[in-house]
């Protein structure tokens, strides 16, 4: 069975503030992508890396997929409360439909 | 265009009774995914339909939940009879071929 585990679980911060998040795992995965779940709502995808060492900037956050492409982080450069909500990080294997989720940090970003 | 339509938004119930839970995927997304998402567990992967085929259920705890998907824009999930560890988020969620998923808003479901 293959896990995804995220780091940490919670993270309350101030606006302006920077922060990193992990998702790891002992298993390879084709491809990752990571979430942004709001309050009442699906999560909804912010983006997806497929090469080992990929690093793909969307604004302030920056996404990073190992080199093993066994994990992957989460970079968040002067965080607004705009920001918060849980971020999902999810694997995919070759020829698979099915993704697996780890259980999310949940972000709170404090005005 | 309208994403993915769940109904109802939330749903609360007695222990015993039956349940259904409803969503219309995007129009075109030819797979069709139900999840359950609780804070122990996270999102699990209940069924998947490809081309409104069940193609994998072993997600599906126990007999006492179905899924159909009669049609290409209607699928259902129920629940009967329910039980309070049922209680959970349940989303829909769709995709055209292989590519993004994208989930519908939920349906927040407790069991009393």
């Amino acid at each position: 069975t293959q896990l995804l585990e995220q780091s940490p679980q919670f993270l309350s911060i101030q606006e302006g503030e920077n922060l990193t998040v992990y998702c790891n795992s002992s298993s390879v995965f084709s491809s990752l992508q990571w979430y942004r779940q709001e309050p009442g709502e699906g999560p909804v995808l912010l983006v997806t890396v497929v090469t080992g060492g990929e690093v793909k900037k969307l604004k302030r956050l920056t996404f990073q997929f190992g080199d093993a492409r066994k994990d992957s982080s989460l970079h968040i450069t002067a965080a607004q409360p705009g920001d918060t909500g849980l971020y999902l990080c999810a694997g995919a294997s070759a020829g698979s439909y099915q993704l697996t989720f780890g259980k999310g940090t949940k972000l709170s970003v404090i005005p | 265009d309208a994403g993915v339509i769940q109904s109802p938004r939330h749903e609360v119930t007695e222990m015993g009774q039956e349940v259904t839970l409803r969503c219309k995927p995007i129009s075109g997304h030819n797979s069709l995914f139900w999840y359950r998402q609780t804070m122990m567990r996270g999102l699990e992967l209940l069924i998947y339909f490809n081309n409104n085929v069940p193609i994998d259920d072993s997600g599906m705890p126990e007999d006492r939940f179905s899924a159909k998907m009669p049609n290409a824009s209607f699928s259902t999930l129920k629940i009967q009879p329910s039980e309070p560890r049922d209680s959970a988020v349940y989303f829909c969620a769709s995709r055209p071929g292989g590519g993004t998923q994208y989930f519908g808003p939920g349906t927040r479901l407790t069991v009393l």
